[in-house]
């Protein structure tokens, strides 16, 4: 079985502030891990994803993240946020194998200006 | 290139009703997906199709079921459609059977009255 953990469910920051959106995954095999973002009324678009290499991800946006095995989390990050990264956030894990997509609940990130 | 193509984007229906929601993948692109994503939720795995045959199967009803076509294209049926199917349903399409590469349309908004 798996499992994907959004532990923030809702993250206001004011611009041009940094921010961190967490996610953890449990999972009996390794992953995959991705991040999506949602913005209103619309699908979902990737940000940036993990399949081996180095732990550290650039995505798009400005956005990284990192895989931490040990501590089993990919947490996004980004230096500066905009008002227009107001968006929900969704993080996600297909297990090795698999074929499907397994999401978090999301994170509503708003900006403030 | 054209993405990802859902349509209708809205649609209301009444419970007990039928409805088929349709997804045009990318040019190239072999591989479909259907997520439901309910309101305030992440999107959840409903089908998978690849070459036209069914690839994995999500843990929702027998009133859910799809097709792929011979273009690619797939259709997403619903029987006896009840409140909670109200939601977004969105579609991936991705070049191989393993969904590392997803790409989704905007998604169809259903409402059950």
């Amino acid at each position: 079985a798996q499992s994907v953990t959004q532990l923030d469910s809702q993250v206001p920051v004011f611009e041009e502030a940094p921010v961190e959106l967490r996610c953890n995954y449990s999972s009996s095999v390794s992953v995959y891990l991705f991040w999506y973002v949602q913005y209103p009324n619309q699908g979902l678009q990737l940000l940036l994803k993990y399949l081996s290499g180095s732990t550290l991800v650039k995505g798009i946006n400005g956005f990284e993240a990192e895989f931490n095995k040990s501590q089993t989390s990919f947490h996004l990050r980004k230096p500066s946020v905009h008002i227009s990264d107001t968006a929900e956030y969704f993080c996600a894990v297909i297990q090795t194998g698999a074929n499907n997509l397994f999401f978090g609940t999301g994170t509503r990130l708003t900006v403030i200006p | 290139d054209a993405g990802v193509t859902q349509s209708p984007t809205h649609l209301i229906k009444t419970r007990g009703q039928h409805v088929t929601l349709r997804c045009s993948p990318i040019s190239g692109h072999k591989s479909v997906s259907w997520y439901q994503q309910v309101l305030g939720q992440g999107p959840q795995f409903i089908f998978q199709y690849y070459e036209k045959e069914e690839r994995g199967r999500g843990n929702f009803p027998d009133r859910f079921s799809a097709r792929q076509f011979p273009n690619y294209s797939s259709e997403l049926n619903v029987n006896a459609l009840l409140l909670g199917d109200s939601a977004l349903y969105l579609c991936a399409s991705s070049p191989r059977t393993e969904n590392t590469e997803a790409f989704f349309g905007q998604g169809t908004r259903l409402t059950v009255v």
